[in-house]
């Protein structure tokens, strides 16, 4: 039984696409978040989302747009893909926004060609 | 700003020898501090938290971490390291939004 999984788990596309990559929880949890890490291992918070609202949103490209349909759901959508969007995505679940612990989906690793 | 900084990019231990990954943090107000593990190509996994009280905390898998106010520390060990420990370690803390933010990570080795 996987808490937090996302697909697809890899992902290889062409610059100027369009993709999304899905996350689900089966903790229960009401918050989910969106992280990225990049090639450094850096990683940096995107979005989150609190009952299906969005609560934090970094300064990301406005290609990029979280939908989360309901609280065990948290979708990514990227437009117009770019080489700098190559990275791993993780998603992560969190009991409320202010819970200490949170739990990482096993990551989605895009490259764009 | 809240941050945490882990100055070694890679730390070598022989298997059953103690091991250290450090970290510092810089922030305002009462820290609240973590660690988090990532094997190869997998998600962060939570080890442990410090809110407020011991200064030694323990966590998952053996690990625990020492809390030092005066020195800013919030260093991570285990007594005895495994081969099996061998991963990312990522130190946190939390602003005052509830953001996770991480440090640039320390990647364990452990030679058998």
């Amino acid at each position: 039984d996987t808490a937090v999984s996302q697909t697809p788990k890899y992902l290889v596309t062409q610059m100027g696409n369009d993709k999304s990559i899905k996350c689900e929880q089966n903790l229960g949890h009401d918050t989910m978040y969106w992280y990225k890490q990049d090639s450094k291992k850096f990683l940096k918070i995107m979005f989150s989302y609190n009952n299906k609202e969005l609560i934090i949103n970094e300064t990301v490209p406005n290609r990029f747009s979280p939908k989360s349909p309901d609280k065990a759901h948290l979708n990514l959508h990227i437009n117009s893909l770019e080489l700098g969007d190559s990275a791993v995505y993780f998603c992560a679940s969190s009991q409320a926004p202010d819970s200490y612990e949170q739990y990482f989906g096993p990551g989605t690793r895009l490259t764009v060609t | 700003a809240q941050s945490v900084a882990q100055p070694e990019d890679q730390v070598n231990v022989a298997e059953g020898n103690p091991l250290t990954v450090k970290c510092t943090y810089s922030v305002s107000g009462n820290p609240y501090l973590f660690w988090y593990v990532q094997y190869p190509n997998r998600g962060l996994q939570f080890l442990l938290k410090y809110i407020t009280g011991d200064n030694l905390v323990k966590g998952s898998y053996g690990f625990e971490a020492e809390f030092n106010k005066s020195q800013t520390s919030f260093h991570l060990k285990k007594p005895s390291a495994l081969v099996s420990d061998s991963a990312l370690y990522f130190c946190a803390t939390k602003d005052n939004t509830d953001k996770l933010i991480f440090g640039t990570g320390t990647r364990l080795q452990v030679f058998p």
